[in-house]
């Protein structure tokens, strides 16, 4: 079964840093473009960033609000996911999931359920 | 503000259809696939619609999806209150370089 395993939430001060981790199993990792998406309090879903396969080039893009403070990577021999975060802001109190592009040949995406990262003095 | 615009809102009966607009610009919708998701709180948003039109196995044929230009919409058949949740549009932006999501909106089976 398929499994996106998010970790690394917690309590930071504004300022602060944080790295969060999604472990992927039950799928070929390293060929799956992966997704950062994000829900702040009493909001809707918001898009954080994208990493592409390494075979697509590794590419990353980033959502305005979070361009230059967040950094996406992938660890394909530990299909990890990360999203390092910097200059943590409380508008970026939010649960954060992973999520998969859809996989073709599942004709799905997965996501996992998320980590709550709040940011508060 | 959303650059995919969707109503906040709309609502029907059991067994009645509704339908989800969202709109958008020549620059995501009228340029590229759209999906649609159904999130309830504390779970994960679940793919109801990915290219445009396409849906994952496991998902009702109550579930439809159409485009026409930069607008897309969703419709659902056969209301239940199982449907009951907040469901957004997604689309791809070629001049932002980014993933967008619609703001949601918030299903009511009355």
């Amino acid at each position: 079964d398929v499994q996106l395993v998010e970790s690394g939430g917690g309590l930071v001060r504004p300022g602060g840093s944080l790295r969060l981790s999604c472990a992927a199993s039950g799928f070929s990792f390293s060929n799956v473009y992966m997704n950062w998406v994000r829900q702040r309090p009493g909001k809707g879903l918001e898009w954080v960033g994208r990493i592409t396969s390494k075979t697509a080039g590794g590419t990353l893009a980033y959502a305005a609000p979070v361009k230059g403070r967040f950094t996406i990577s992938r660890d394909d021999s530990r299909n990890t996911l990360y999203l390092q975060m910097n200059g943590l802001k409380t508008d970026d109190t939010a649960v954060y999931f992973c999520a998969t592009e859809v996989i073709i040949s599942d004709k799905s995406d997965y996501w996992g359920l998320g980590t709550l990262v709040t940011v508060s003095s | 503000q959303s650059v995919l615009t969707q109503p906040p809102s709309v609502s029907a009966a059991p067994g009645q259809k509704v339908t989800i607009s969202c709109s958008g610009s020549s620059s995501n919708i009228g340029k590229d696939f759209v999906s649609w998701y159904q999130h309830l709180p504390g779970t994960a948003p679940k793919l109801l619609i990915y290219d445009t039109y396409k849906r994952p196995s496991g998902i009702p044929a109550r579930f439809s999806a159409s485009k026409s230009g930069a607008s897309a919409t969703l419709a659902i058949t056969g209301l239940q209150t199982g449907d009951e949740a907040d469901y957004y549009c997604v689309a791809w932006d070629s001049s932002l370089s980014a993933r967008l999501f619609g703001g949601g909106t918030k299903l009511t089976v009355l």
